[in-house]
């Protein structure tokens, strides 16, 4: 089965300090991973994909094959960048089965 | 991006009393929507796997006779709270793709929907 797994529940840093959100992977073939992010009484919204190797808020996550891992990053952290945040595998029309999730709160 | 609709946005109710939770995608055809429970500070929880013209698929430990699930149209589904209880408090949340869709193509999600029984 597709899995993702984020080992924080919860993480907190210091406004202007680096961010990294950690989220491994566990299963074969070609990963295809997404970020998702709830920010408080906002809808969930997609933040970033694997694919597109795009940088989304100052936000980025590179695959890395060699330890699973698909860690968000972020080198200087906002107070707006508090939110939840989701590590998710690709899913076509099976069902988004979320993980925990890692909730960020960024100090002022 | 596409949109999805999720109404009412909240919902109060009594116990005992049913409630139906309306799911639009607003600018494309979804032949399958997913229905989600968030508690407070908690991650999303599949519920159930709506399916246009046939009948949903639900997950382990979720009544289907208690959460029903209509998907009449390709862009409305519906999630009826059937004699609720103060328990069934909760956020839900329904999410949707485009039709055919790839593996890495994104989900979008409802504003959700705030249930207060009382």
């Amino acid at each position: 089965a597709q899995r993702v797994t984020q080992p924080e529940k919860l993480l907190s840093v210091f406004k202007g300090a680096p961010v990294e959100l950690k989220c491994n992977y566990s299963y074969s073939g070609s990963p295809e991973l997404f970020w998702y992010v709830q920010y408080s009484r906002q809808r969930l919204q997609l933040l970033l994909r694997h694919i597109s190797r795009e940088s989304i808020k100052g936000f980025t996550a590179d695959l890395n094959k060699g330890e699973t891992s698909f860690h968000l990053k972020k080198p200087f952290a906002q107070e707006e960048d508090s939110a939840m945040y989701y590590c998710a595998p690709p899913s076509g029309n099976t069902p988004l089965v979320f993980g925990k999730g890692t909730r960020l709160s960024v100090i002022a | 991006g596409a949109v999805v609709s999720q109404h009412p946005s909240w919902v109060i109710c009594k116990s005992g009393t049913s409630v139906k939770i309306e799911c639009r995608s607003l600018d494309f055809q979804a032949t399958t929507m997913f229905w989600y429970r968030q508690f407070p500070k908690q991650s999303l929880m599949l519920m159930a796997t709506s399916n246009e013209g046939s009948k949903a698929t639900y997950e382990q430990g979720v009544e289907k006779d208690k959460f029903l699930i209509n998907h009449a149209s390709l862009t409305l589904s519906t999630l009826t709270v059937t004699s609720a209880h103060p328990e069934d408090s909760s956020f839900y949340i329904c999410s949707a793709r485009t039709s055919g869709t790839a593996r890495n193509t994104e989900a979008f999600f409802g504003q959700g929907t705030r249930l207060t029984v009382v």
